[in-house]
């Protein structure tokens, strides 16, 4: 178990630039979720994977926004035209969900900055 | 989505047990309530979660208030490495999955 690992650690980019993040779960968790965490606030959530379907995505999301879990194991997340509202920290997580209880395990996120 | 309250900040001596509250009054049957902790520059990680009775496990105690609008985080004995915000989830087991966190509280241990 190497724990959840997200690439890169920080990305800067331009204004309206396309942007895209790489997360890969622990092994054999069935279920990844994407949060989105700016500075004093709490993590706030984005998407959610079972397998490789994406079973629920934030209201908030805006169709710049895109994820994918090809074949269920890792996920991208690409943003379109970046604004610099989209700076933020991103955070993947991964779980085993069995039915009953699950926990989360978070990587150490993708620090966006766009200029 | 129901909400918790926590209070923005906490002050600990170190090696002092901490009481770190959490309010849920619209709690629903099928709630579970969860804690994790984050530690600066890192994500999350899990510290316990229970559905009514109190929990302990190696990090922490969970108590539940016997109405479950109310539970406390107790960490036993605080340490320079406790430091960090802590989160009270309220996680639905029977509707939506996904997690929803508040501000949390911040937790400073004093040396």
């Amino acid at each position: 178990d190497t724990g959840v690992s997200q690439n890169p650690r920080h990305k800067i980019t331009k204004r309206g630039q396309n942007v895209t993040f790489r997360c890969d779960p622990i092994s054999e968790h069935n279920r990844l979720y994407w949060y989105r965490q700016t500075l004093g606030q709490g993590p706030e959530f984005l998407t959610y994977f079972q397998n490789e379907a994406q079973l629920e995505k934030s209201r908030l999301l805006s169709d710049r926004f895109s994820a994918e879990r090809p074949k269920g194991s890792f996920s991208t997340l690409e943003i379109q035209r970046t604004e610099q509202g989209d700076s933020a920290m991103y955070l993947c997580a991964s779980s085993q969900w069995t039915g009953l209880e699950e926990k989360l395990f978070f990587g150490s996120g993708t620090q966006l900055s766009v200029l | 989505d129901a909400k918790t309250t926590q209070p923005n900040s906490m002050e600990s001596n170190e090696e002092e047990p901490v009481h770190l509250p959490c309010n849920h009054s619209t709690i629903s049957g099928t709630d579970y309530i969860h804690w994790y902790r984050q530690l600066p520059s890192q994500g999350p990680e899990y510290v316990i979660h229970g559905l009514t009775s109190n929990v302990n496990n190696r990090m922490a105690s969970l108590a539940i208030a016997e109405d479950r609008k109310s539970s406390t985080l107790i960490l036993h004995r605080a340490t320079l490495r406790d430091a960090a915000v802590y989160y009270c989830i309220l996680r639905d087991f029977s509707g939506t999955y996904k997690y929803i966190f508040g501000t949390g509280t911040r937790l400073k241990v004093l040396a």
